[in-house]
């Protein structure tokens, strides 16, 4: 089955910079990538997601990058602000299959 | 539209009992998938429904179930809990087209 490894597990940066979350996936079918974030005590929300017909997606300062080749998919978090402090999971899988998670990522953003 | 629901929120209970939760799709969702997060596991699949019917399993022992019903709404069912047990256990539901899954509350089942 889909295995996603995520890296790093933590991360902090100061406010203002940039962050990236990588995260790689086993099964080449796989062509579905969300990512969510999951603030302390609240459920996952969706963010952003991908598909494996497209290499890059945006909005406003979040942005996801795909590689199909290497079978690696990136989370990108421009001009980071307080509120973006939370654990950060992404996901991979087939169509009408299974979401498998990677193991999240806590970022933390240093005011 | 309103959001996923989960009830009862929180729970408590002994080891060797079972256990119920239900989850509440968004309205014309017909797809309810579960996790357990734990917070050494991350998020776990369980199973997912779509249509009544079980279309996808984890890899959890048979003391985990789950069922759905002809309005989408789902029940997932654990018997002979174990301490192990204890976690959230969130579901997600979808159109079951497009694979976006909308998480609910959640139901945090501590088990003593």
């Amino acid at each position: 089955g889909e295995n996603v490894e995520q890296h790093p597990s933590t991360l902090s940066v100061q406010e203002g910079d940039s962050a990236v979350i990588k995260c790689t996936y086993s099964d080449s079918a796989s062509n579905y990538f969300p990512w969510y974030k999951q603030e302390l005590g609240k459920r996952p929300q969706l963010i952003i997601d991908i598909r494996s017909n497209v290499g890059e997606k945006k909005d406003q300062r979040i942005a996801v990058t795909l590689n199909k080749t290497a079978k690696h998919f990136s989370l990108h978090i421009t001009e980071t602000q307080p509120e973006d402090s939370a654990v950060y999971f992404c996901a991979a899988s087939m169509r009408n299959e299974k979401l498998t998670f990677g193991t999240g990522t806590r970022l933390t953003i240093i005011p | 539209k309103a959001g996923v629901t989960q009830t009862p929120r929180y729970l408590i209970k002994t080891r060797g009992q079972q256990v119920t939760l239900s989850c509440s799709p968004i309205s014309g969702h017909r797809s309810v998938s579960w996790y357990q997060q734990t917070p050494g596991q991350g998020l776990q699949f369980l199973f997912e429904y779509f249509s009544e019917t079980q279309r996808n399993k984890g890899n959890f022992p048979g003391r985990f179930s789950g069922r759905q019903f002809s309005n989408s709404r789902s029940e997932m069912n654990v018997s002979t809990l174990e301490l192990g047990d204890s976690a959230l256990y969130l579901c997600a539901s979808s159109s079951g087209l497009h694979n976006e899954q909308f998480f609910g509350p959640g139901t945090r089942l501590t088990v003593l």
